[in-house]
């Protein structure tokens, strides 16, 4: 399967402590982007990189969440003193190079998480 | 601020009959809009990329319209089948300099009863 993949698929955690999602995109993909989504809403924006570098981040992103991608091809998002209010799906896409084909954006199965 | 809104409530639609949901916009001068589908549980596909100087963007049992004037898109899928069921979200791309994510809406469950 050469898909986005991510690692895992389903986390619980109590709250307060640190979990690590990892995202491995399509392999010619040079962005990758985060979203979450929570029961009933559409995804919504966290971060995106191109290559290496990260070009934004959402006002979603509070302090706790901070996103790498330190070689250009797999991206971490790490979510430190998790709250009850993280309990989301987060979710990964990547997209092509290429000024007309950057638009469309293959998403990865997600990681459910649980903060209890 | 900007908004995306989309039918929340639950479509049903008879098998073989043509399927119309609505995506509305406020606030946005999107350069395209796509359309996507997610199944429970799994991340969203992508199923059409119509842009704002295209009235009409077909493929297959699809077909997506987009009035820049209305701030509207519509989405059809004809001789609809129970497989169709899911829910399907509009999306456009974030406005302001550098950005490149989506912004999506809510999405609108379909259910084609057989």
């Amino acid at each position: 399967d050469t898909g986005v993949s991510q690692d895992p698929r389903h986390k619980i955690t109590k709250r307060g402590q640190n979990v690590t999602f990892r995202c491995d995109p399509i392999s010619e993909h040079n962005r990758l982007y985060w979203y979450r989504q929570t029961l009933g809403q559409g995804p919504e924006f966290l971060t995106y990189f191109q290559n290496e570098a990260q070009l934004e981040k959402s006002r979603l992103l509070s302090d706790r969440f901070s996103a790498e991608r330190p070689k250009g091809s797999f991206s971490t998002l790490e979510i430190q003193r998790t709250e009850q209010g993280d309990s989301a799906m987060y979710l990964c896409a990547s997209s092509r190079p290429g000024s007309r084909t950057h638009n469309e954006q293959f998403f990865g199965p997600g990681t459910r998480l649980t903060v209890l | 601020s900007q908004k995306i809104e989309q039918n929340s409530e639950a479509l049903n639609i008879q098998e073989g009959k043509t399927a119309t949901l609505t995506c509305n916009y406020t606030n946005y001068s999107p350069a395209y809009l796509q359309w996507y589908r997610q199944d429970p549980g799994r991340g969203p596909v992508f199923l059409l990329l119509i842009r704002e100087n295209e009235k009409e963007k077909r493929k297959e049992r699809l077909k997506v319209t987009f009035d820049t004037t209305l701030k509207q898109s519509l989405f059809h899928i004809t001789a609809s089948q129970p497989a169709d069921s899911a829910t399907y979200l509009c999306a456009l791309r974030r406005s302001g300099g550098g950005a490149d994510g989506l912004t999506f809406g809510k999405g609108t469950h379909l259910i084609i009863q057989p």
